[in-house]
């Protein structure tokens, strides 16, 4: 079963603030979320990560509920290049030594708008 | 810094053959991971290896293979093709075991299994 619930597709004008959604309700204690995207026909890049705390780096921000049911990336002022699939990621990085690697859902396309 | 860098691109195959893959992960990063891209199916996860030794292997049959080799440099090897097994087949390296890093993925190989 997916451990995450993002929108299959988004929206966005080019130079508005893109915030995408995830829902991970059943997210246990230890299990971090990972933000990553891809861009057609590349590999998936890293963009942030977070515990419970809210996240910032310069390619965006990680919005985590005090519950962490569910969490919001921020991309501050969406560019064209921002356009891609963008996939919400729980996992427990230290569980069995690694336990099942990157589990990537479907993702959200994101489409930045001109 | 290079990044991750895989050989070849693209790759067509017929069914029953066997495929080598090659991945080159950054300087200095030991963890070499693999994952295969289908629209159906999205992101799996393959395996994991650091120093030369398998961590974590995903839900595959016993045709898909790997190794890492003492330069940190890792191979895929898949044997008596089948049509399904047609996908860009991704790895991605990390400096740490494990997935609490961020994972830097490389381009990718295009298989095509006729």
């Amino acid at each position: 079963d997916a451990k995450t619930t993002q929108p299959t597709s988004m929206d966005c004008a080019e130079g508005r603030a893109a915030n995408l959604p995830c829902n991970h309700s059943t997210i246990s204690g230890n299990e971090y979320v990972y933000w990553y995207r891809q861009i057609h026909s590349q590999g998936p890049q890293y963009i942030i990560h977070g515990l419970k705390n809210n996240e910032t780096n310069e390619m965006a921000s990680l919005i985590i509920t005090e519950d962490r049911k569910s969490s919001t990336l921020i991309l501050p002022h969406a560019t064209l290049r921002d356009t891609a699939v963008y996939y919400c990621i729980v996992s427990d990085p230290y569980s069995g030594g690694g336990a099942d690697g990157l589990t990537f859902g479907k993702g959200t396309h994101l489409i930045i708008q001109p | 810094k290079a990044g991750v860098t895989q050989t070849p691109r693209y790759l067509i195959k017929t069914r029953g053959q066997q495929v080598t893959l090659s991945c080159s992960p950054i300087s200095g990063h030991r963890s070499v991971s693999w994952y295969q891209q289908t629209p159906g199916q999205g992101l799996q996860f393959l395996f994991e290896y650091f120093s030369e030794t398998q961590r974590n292997k995903g839900n595959f049959p016993g045709r898909f293979s790997g190794r890492q080799f003492s330069n940190s440099r890792s191979e895929m090897n898949v044997s008596t093709l089948e049509l399904g097994d047609s996908a860009l087949y991704l790895c991605a390296s990390s400096s740490l075991a494990g997935f609490y890093n961020e994972q830097f993925f490389g381009p990718g190989t295009r298989l095509t299994v006729l």
